[in-house]
């Protein structure tokens, strides 16, 4: 069974303060992938990343950052210098890869208030 | 289109009424997805649909729950006699091949549906 937790239900900052969500993830499969979503007011999941198990490299895309440490099964994602339009529900998400994978198993959410 | 499209953005249902939430995937999407996502709670798996092939209905919380892709495009979740803990946003996604974990799977802006 896979499992994804993010124990920050909701978190609070002033504008230009850095952030960090915390994913941690169960799984039993060798080979996965790890992605984060961003869920603004409007709805819809927008894709940020994907991290394949086998590539432990810290990624930077701007002010966001992820920081993939297998050997505590953490995922985190941190926001430089955060903005009022980084305010939305961010989801860690986890599939196994392989042949007959497609099921998204989703952690339950951080809710990122940034304040002006 | 340009992106997944979901009708209706809202919809509220008397409890025992029949409702139709429809799903228009990206052109020339293999398959798609339905997630249903309670109020604080991720999306959770419900259905898979290669083409109009549906492949895995393993998520779907009871027979009262249809889904159909009759032509391989537009998709179509059906939820008989709702009730109260049908209330829940409902979301589609779709990808161009069967497992495009490369880009993520893209996701419409859901139909919230509220059954009172």
């Amino acid at each position: 069974a896979q499992k994804v937790t993010q124990a920050q239900t909701e978190i609070s900052v002033v504008e230009k303060e850095d952030v960090t969500l915390d994913c941690v993830y169960e799984t039993r499969d060798t080979t996965y992938y790890l992605f984060w979503y961003k869920q603004p007011p409007s709805g819809e999941l927008v894709f940020l990343i994907r991290r394949n198990s086998f590539d432990e490299q810290n990624e930077i895309s701007g002010r966001y950052s992820w920081n993939f440490q297998k050997s505590t099964s953490s995922f985190n994602f941190t926001i430089t210098a955060s903005q009022v339009v980084d305010s939305a529900v961010y989801f860690c998400a986890l599939v196994r890869s392989g042949a007959g994978s497609y099921q998204l198993t989703f952690g339950k959410g951080t809710k990122l208030s940034v304040i002006p | 289109g340009a992106g997944v499209s979901q009708s209706p953005r809202y919809k509220v249902a008397k409890r025992g009424q029949d409702v139709a939430l429809r799903c228009d995937p990206i052109s020339g999407h293999v398959s798609l997805f339905w997630y249903q996502q309670a109020l604080g709670q991720g999306p959770e798996f419900l259905t898979y649909f290669q083409n109009e092939a549906q492949l895995d209905k393993s998520g779907l919380p009871s027979d009262r729950f249809f889904a159909e892709r009759p032509e391989g495009s537009v998709s179509t979740l059906k939820i008989q006699r709702t009730q109260q803990e049908d209330s829940a946003v409902y979301l589609c996604a779709s990808s161009l091949m069967r497992t495009d974990f490369n880009y993520g799977y893209t996701f419409g802006s859901g139909t919230r549906l509220t059954v009172v």
